[in-house]
């Protein structure tokens, strides 16, 4: 089954830093680009930024750009989204998404992770 | 960035009713947009993509139509299943990023 997985739920203190991972199967996870999006609570769909598996390369939402980062191990077809501080309006939950072709080009999401929880509190 | 707008932010619909969303592009996209579903505790699933295609196994009562800036999501009879918040996207390649519209939440009237 091609899916992805991602980490379970984590609760954090303001300052604390955090990894959450996604885990791609069932397809040739360096073959397509991994994106991260944010939804807070009660609010909408925001895409954060992505990731190519086969180099590391990202691209980042300029909305994000250097207060996360997205990695990945190809190695074990994981891909990553940290903070180094977190802050309470890190509070939200996190989905990884592939897109429908295995290009640099951008693509609708064909797959989603289930997401995982971030609290963020003192 | 292009800024995808939606309306209504909610839309009060009876069961078996027809329901009407939009979503406005503030400059062109093409036809490169994605309408998204997300039932309560769930992730985000594909609807619609290249505006007007319909999804692997997304019922024929969803459609989509539009292109350039004007986008319309159109579900003809609902059932109770189809209650949920959409979504728009564009992935249109320039500027090089994703946005998504700010949700319609369609509910039970």
């Amino acid at each position: 089954e091609v899916q992805l997985v991602q980490s379970g739920a984590e609760v954090k203190k303001p300052g604390e830093s955090l990894r959450i991972s996604c885990k791609g199967s069932g397809y040739s996870f360096t073959s397509y680009w991994i994106s991260w999006v944010r939804q807070m609570p009660g609010k909408g769909l925001e895409w954060m930024g992505r990731i190519d598996p086969s180099d590391s390369y990202t691209n980042y939402s300029p909305s994000f750009q250097g207060h996360v980062t997205i990695s990945a191990d190809k190695s074990i077809s994981t891909a990553y989204l940290q903070w180094s501080s977190l802050k309470a309006s890190d509070t939200a939950m996190y989905y990884c998404a592939r897109p429908r072709y295995s290009t640099s080009t951008y693509w609708y999401f064909d797959l989603w992770g289930r997401g995982t929880l971030v609290t963020v509190s003192s | 960035e292009i800024v995808m707008t939606q309306s209504p932010a909610t839309l009060s619909v009876s069961p078996g009713e027809r329901a009407t969303l939009s979503c406005r592009a503030s400059q062109s996209v093409s036809s490169n947009l994605a309408w998204y579903q997300q039932k309560p505790g769930q992730a985000p699933g594909l609807l619609i993509y290249g505006a007007s295609t319909r999804a692997t196994g997304i019922p024929a009562r969803f459609s989509g139509s539009g292109s350039g800036t004007e986008f319309t999501l159109t579900i003809s009879s609902l059932q109770s299943e189809d209650f949920a918040v959409y979504y728009c996207q564009q992935y249109n390649n320039w500027p090089p990023m994703y946005t998504f519209g700010q949700g319609t939440k369609l509910e039970i009237k």
